[in-house]
């Protein structure tokens, strides 16, 4: 059974960092891409990175590039998203989602990201 | 980027009766392969999204028949038939030919 485990929930000031964690099992990881996705209270879903099965390329939404990195630990089965320079904006339930083939499969339960002073 | 617009925004239905949610999309979603990678997913309150659609009309593994997707190009439907209780839940249209990835506004679905 596939299961992504996100954490790293908190809360935060604005200006500052965050690492988000998705521990993943139940299928290779190492063979997929995977993808972060946000959704901020009582709205939609903003897809927000994604990174190959061998980190050979990453992509970011405009809303988060040059604040925001994903990377990946294949020999820990984890996924990461490093948050520096945080907003209000950026306040969301963060989900981490396995990539197939053109189509994020599997997410995770979700972590809450609050910034607020 | 590409522009996903699902209506209608929200549904109340009896049980039992059938409905379409559709997405059009501001690009052809037509990838280099010739697939089209159109998904519908549901959030059920409370819980996280899960795919119940992929490439348009390919079932994911435990869904009921009673979904069905049809569409190409940049025009794609979602029917629900017979709606079930367990139905309910925020239903979204994901493109994953461009990046970056978009996803509709999202149709809310009640239940009567």
């Amino acid at each position: 059974e596939v299961q992504l485990v996100e954490s790293g929930e908190g809360l935060v000031q604005p200006g500052s960092s965050m690492k988000l964690s998705c521990v993943a099992s139940g299928f290779t990881f190492s063979n997929y891409g995977m993808n972060w996705i946000r959704q901020a209270p009582k709205k939609g879903l903003e897809w927000i990175a994604l990174i190959y099965y061998d980190s050979s390329s990453k992509y970011y939404a405009d809303s988060v590039k040059g604040r925001f990195t994903i990377s990946r630990d294949n020999s820990k089965n984890t996924l990461y998203l490093e948050m520096n320079s945080l907003r209000s904006e950026d306040t969301a339930m963060y989900y981490c989602a396995k990539w197939d083939s053109g189509a994020l499969d599997y997410w995770g339960q979700g972590v809450m990201v609050t910034v607020s002073s | 980027d590409v522009v996903m617009t699902q209506t209608p925004p929200s549904l109340s239905v009896a049980i039992g009766q059938s409905v379409s949610i559709s997405c059009k999309s501001s690009q052809s979603l037509v990838a280099s392969d010739k697939n089209t990678y159109l998904n519908w997913l549901l959030q059920s309150p409370g819980r996280s999204p899960k795919r119940l659609i992929y490439q348009v009309s390919k079932l994911d593994s435990g869904v009921p028949d009673r979904f069905s997707g049809s569409g190409s190009e940049k025009d794609f439907t979602l029917k629900i038939s017979r709606v079930e209780a367990e139905d309910l839940g925020v239903y979204y249209c994901l493109q994953g030919t461009h990046l970056p990835l978009t996803f509709g506004s999202g149709t809310k679905l009640e239940i009567k």
